[in-house]
């Protein structure tokens, strides 16, 4: 089946700056890639994703890129805010299947 | 997106007891699917609600200790089994798709906070 690795398991920046998330998965199938922020306490909330038929995909602040032929993609977050702090998430999907595979999370931390 | 509730959000229960938890989607979702949350962790999906048919259960996950319904295309259950600590967590459903787009999309309910004693 699917793995998923994600790192860094733990991230603190400043605010204003970049933040960089990385995952690899296993399944060459795997054609989906969402990303989901969850702060303490509350449901994962999809914020961006990106299919394979696809290099990358911007959404204001936020950025996903995917390199199908090293299995890998990133979620880029731009002019960090404090209210950026949270668990983030990676997962991938094989459309035929329908059932996502998550990595562990990274921690994002933004200080003021 | 759809609006997903879930019943109840958080229980205490006694070891060795059930409790089933409810998912309700205020429009009609292809897929529903239930995922487990332990503290700190990422999200592992424990099965895939397939409506008029037995659930789809992911590897360590056995229909005995977590059955599902899902008697139409809004409303699914989740009952955990024979409960002990180690099933503290955090449930959550999710779904996806529309009977009028299909997308793997998942959006996810609030969760329900379980703890065993």
């Amino acid at each position: 089946g699917e793995n998923v690795e994600q790192h860094p398991s733990t991230l603190s920046v400043q605010e204003g700056d970049s933040a960089v998330i990385k995952c690899t998965y296993s399944d060459s199938a795997s054609n989906y890639f969402p990303w989901y922020k969850q702060e303490l306490g509350k449901r994962p909330q999809l914020i961006i994703d990106i299919r394979s038929n696809v290099g990358e995909k911007k959404d204001q602040r936020i950025a996903v890129t995917l390199n199908k032929t090293a299995k890998h993609f990133s979620l880029h977050i731009t002019e960090t805010q404090p209210e950026d702090s949270a668990v983030y998430f990676c997962a991938a999907s094989n459309s035929g299947y329908s059932t996502l595979t998550f990595g562990k999370g990274t921690m994002l931390l933004v200080s003021p | 997106s759809a609006v997903i509730s879930q019943k109840p959000s958080r229980d205490i229960c006694q070891r060795g007891t059930s409790l089933t938890i409810q998912c309700q989607v205020d429009s009609q979702v292809t897929m529903m699917f239930w995922y487990r949350q332990q503290p700190g962790q990422s999200l592992t999906l424990i099965a895939t609600a397939n409506q008029g048919s037995e659930a789809t259960y992911e590897s360590g996950f056995v229909i005995d200790k977590f059955p599902i319904s899902r008697p139409n295309l809004t409303f699914s259950t989740l009952t955990v089994s024979n409960m002990s600590p180690e099933d503290s967590s955090i449930y959550l459903c999710s779904v996806s798709g529309t009977v009028t787009r299909l997308t793997d999309t998942q959006y996810f309910g609030p969760g329900t906070r379980l703890t065993v004693l």
